[in-house]
């Protein structure tokens, strides 16, 4: 299973866009990239999925080089509902045996 | 879309008794159903999978007498914390996959007295 580094964590305004990165050198051939969202006291929410370039839904858009080692979640004009913790997972789709990471709490500001 | 629920929510037992944790797939069916523990100001730890009819397989580390897991049906996956004590107070989270997709429960908040 690829390893996953992120942000521990992260602060921003109420309207700015913001960018989470995360590392995954050893991803393998058939992994995709998922983020999920966390409140506490609630399961993870999952908000987007990509396997290469872009990919953008209705809350988020995920960047994803060519050579797969990084990815970035980018969150347009946060509000402070968004502050919560953000779980970059490396994987095949299904959750086959998902490892979580560290994820990255981010904080948003009035 | 695709939804998981946990029973309880929260439960507060005393040291020694034994809890069951319920996660059910609400509108699909899944085979395959996952436990996770998670501590505060931590991430989610992979407790064990959970397959229906056959065993659940357990992660390194955590002890299968102690975290009973059975998966009697597509729907349904119980998590049974035997003898609990002070330490195994924590939030413990399920999650199902279904088409290629892992959906999570809302969680339950163990406190052990």
């Amino acid at each position: 299973l690829a390893k996953t580094t992120q942000p521990i964590s992260m602060d921003s305004y109420e309207g700015q866009e913001v960018n989470i990165t995360c590392s995954h050198n050893n991803i393998a051939t058939n992994d995709y990239i998922t983020w999920y969202q966390q409140f506490p006291s609630q399961g993870p929410r999952f908000i987007i999925q990509g396997y290469k370039t872009k990919v953008t839904n209705e809350v988020a858009s995920l960047f994803i080089p060519a050579d797969r080692k990084s990815s970035t979640l980018s969150l347009p004009r946060v509000s402070l509902s968004d502050t919560a913790v953000y779980y970059c997972l490396v994987g095949l789709t299904g959750g086959f045996k998902t490892i979580f990471g560290a994820g990255t709490r981010l904080f948003v500001k009035a | 879309g695709a939804v998981v629920s946990q029973h309880p929510s929260r439960v507060i037992c005393k040291s020694g008794t034994s809890v069951k944790i319920e996660c059910r797939s609400l509108d699909f069916q899944a085979t395959t159903m996952f436990w996770y523990r998670q501590f505060p100001k931590q991430s989610l730890m992979l407790m064990a999978t959970s397959n229906e009819g056959s065993k659940a397989t357990y992660e390194q580390g955590v002890e299968k007498d102690k975290f009973l897991i059975n998966h009697a049906s597509l729907t349904l996956s119980t998590l049974t914390v035997t003898s609990a004590h002070p330490e195994d107070s924590s939030f413990y989270i399920c999650s199902a996959r279904y088409l290629n997709e892992q959906f999570f429960g809302p969680g339950t908040r163990l406190t052990v007295l």
